[in-house]
């Protein structure tokens, strides 16, 4: 398996505040991307990098924002969390942007 | 992307080749096909890609028709472990045709279940 962590797993969090999760990869690859699941939506691309300090917004960025410093983590910040961003993030990452993209564990995000 | 039709379930016995289809009857020349599954509660996996040519990995067997509008995942020997919904994508290989790197759109799937 691809080494990709992500954390926390699990996080309750309230309306208003602010939100980081955390994508770390072991594999050097130079593309990674954060993504949301939800029931009845599928995976939806929030934001994605294509290189230390390069990123670009996917379909559903509004109220996210993202940074990556080094090559290896890719920050998601919900900056003030909402109900509606209550959903499952999922991070991946590929070494060349082009075919395979390897999917983290998940974080379960729930804003009450 | 074009679209995708995936029946939503399909059963196996263990130790039999599973048989997935997908319909893509509006692909385009330059549109590959992707095949992605996810087991409950984990994140998704990649597991085979072609664009004209069958293919075949330490995964599955990916079987494309001739005039490229269906094609089948082939898992020879399904186990347990198997059960999964798959996902069949079908998208322009990023960075060609003029456009850069994006994500994956999942549609829903066939939950496969692999019976004992």
């Amino acid at each position: 398996d691809a080494g990709i962590t992500q954390s926390p797993r699990h996080k309750v969090t309230e309306t208003g505040t602010p939100v980081t999760l955390r994508c770390h990869q072991t594999e050097n690859h130079r593309y990674m991307y954060w993504y949301r699941q939800d029931p009845g939506h599928g995976l939806r691309l929030i934001h994605y990098s294509y290189g230390v300090k390069d990123t670009d917004k996917g379909e559903v960025s509004d109220g996210y924002s993202v940074s990556r410093s080094k090559t290896e983590d890719f920050l998601l910040t919900l900056e003030s969390a909402t109900s509606s961003q209550t959903s499952v993030y999922f991070c991946a990452i590929s070494e060349s942007g082009v075919h395979e993209q390897y999917f983290g564990p998940g974080t379960r995000l729930t804003v009450t | 992307d074009a679209k995708t039709t995936q029946p939503p379930s399909m059963d196996c016995a263990e130790g039999r080749a599973a048989n997935l289809p997908c319909n893509h009857s509006t692909i385009s020349g330059n549109e590959y096909v992707y095949w992605y599954r996810q087991i409950h509660s984990q994140g998704p996996q990649y597991i085979i890609h072609g664009l004209k040519n069958n293919e075949t990995n330490e995964m599955a067997s990916l079987i494309i028709t001739e005039d490229r509008k269906s094609s089948t995942l082939i898992l020879p020997h399904a186990t347990l472990r198997d059960t999964a919904v798959y996902y069949c994508i079908v998208r322009v290989a990023p960075f060609t045709s003029g456009g850069g790197a994006d994500g994956l759109t999942f549609g829903k799937g066939t939950h496969l279940i692999i019976q004992p």
